[in-house]
């Protein structure tokens, strides 16, 4: 069977760093994937890897590792407007179609 | 601007009626998805569509009929919905090939009554 794991909530404060984590159990594992969604929008791209290691975008960082079946969303200098849900998702080998996590909910704090 | 149009925002149905949402992208890409979006529940992948053709279908109830013209537009005509049907619906569209980003319209909100 598939199944992600990330944290229900997280809460920090403005100018902190936080790390979401997903772990993942799949069949045919291509590559991790994370999105951003805001309340009453709609998910937004943040970030693909597809290989072992750390991307860096900006204030935004995501790492994987295969061998361990794990991954992170690491949000730097964190500000209010970062407030939004973040969802992990896998993309399956053969398959074009994301694999969702359930989204851990981030509340940035003054 | 996402560049994926979703239409309507908002609709409230009941269980006898028949509806259509309607997903239109400009961005020239030729896959095109129906997602679920239910309060506490992950984000569910509904139909595929790539180069107008089905190429997966999640176990999707029949009350669902999804409709693939051309591969900028994707419609889901919706029929004898149940309450537990009452969701946020996404369409997304990517590149054919080996590219993962999605990109995602606002979605319809569904409520059945």
């Amino acid at each position: 069977g598939q199944s992600l794991e990330q944290p229900s909530e997280v809460t920090a404060v403005e100018g902190a760093i936080v790390q979401i984590n997903c772990t993942y159990q799949t069949s045919g594992f291509y590559g991790l994937s994370w999105y951003q969604q805001h309340d009453g929008g709609a998910p937004t791209f943040l970030s693909y890897n597809a290989l072992d290691g750390l991307e860096e975008t900006g204030r935004f960082s995501s790492f994987l590792s295969r061998s361990d079946s794990y991954g992170y969303l690491l949000l730097q200098e964190l500000q209010m407007k970062d407030s939004a849900s973040y969802f992990c998702a896998v993309l399956l080998g053969g398959r074009r179609a994301l694999t969702f996590g359930s989204g851990t909910r981030l509340q940035v704090q003054p | 601007e996402t560049g994926v149009t979703q239409t309507p925002r908002h609709l409230v149905m009941g269980m006898t009626n028949k509806k259509s949402l309607k997903c239109e992208q400009h961005l020239g890409h030729n896959a095109m998805y129906w997602y679920k979006q239910s309060a506490k529940k992950p984000l569910e992948l509904m139909f595929v569509y790539n180069f107008k053709e089905q190429t997966e279908n999640n176990s999707v109830p029949s009350r669902f009929s999804p409709e693939c013209p051309n591969s900028s537009h994707l419609f889901l005509h919706l029929h004898t919905l149940q309450p537990e049907d009452s969701a946020l619906y996404l369409c997304a569209s990517s590149p054919s090939g080996s590219r993962d980003e999605q990109y995602f319209g606002p979605g319809t909100r569904l409520t059945v009554t």
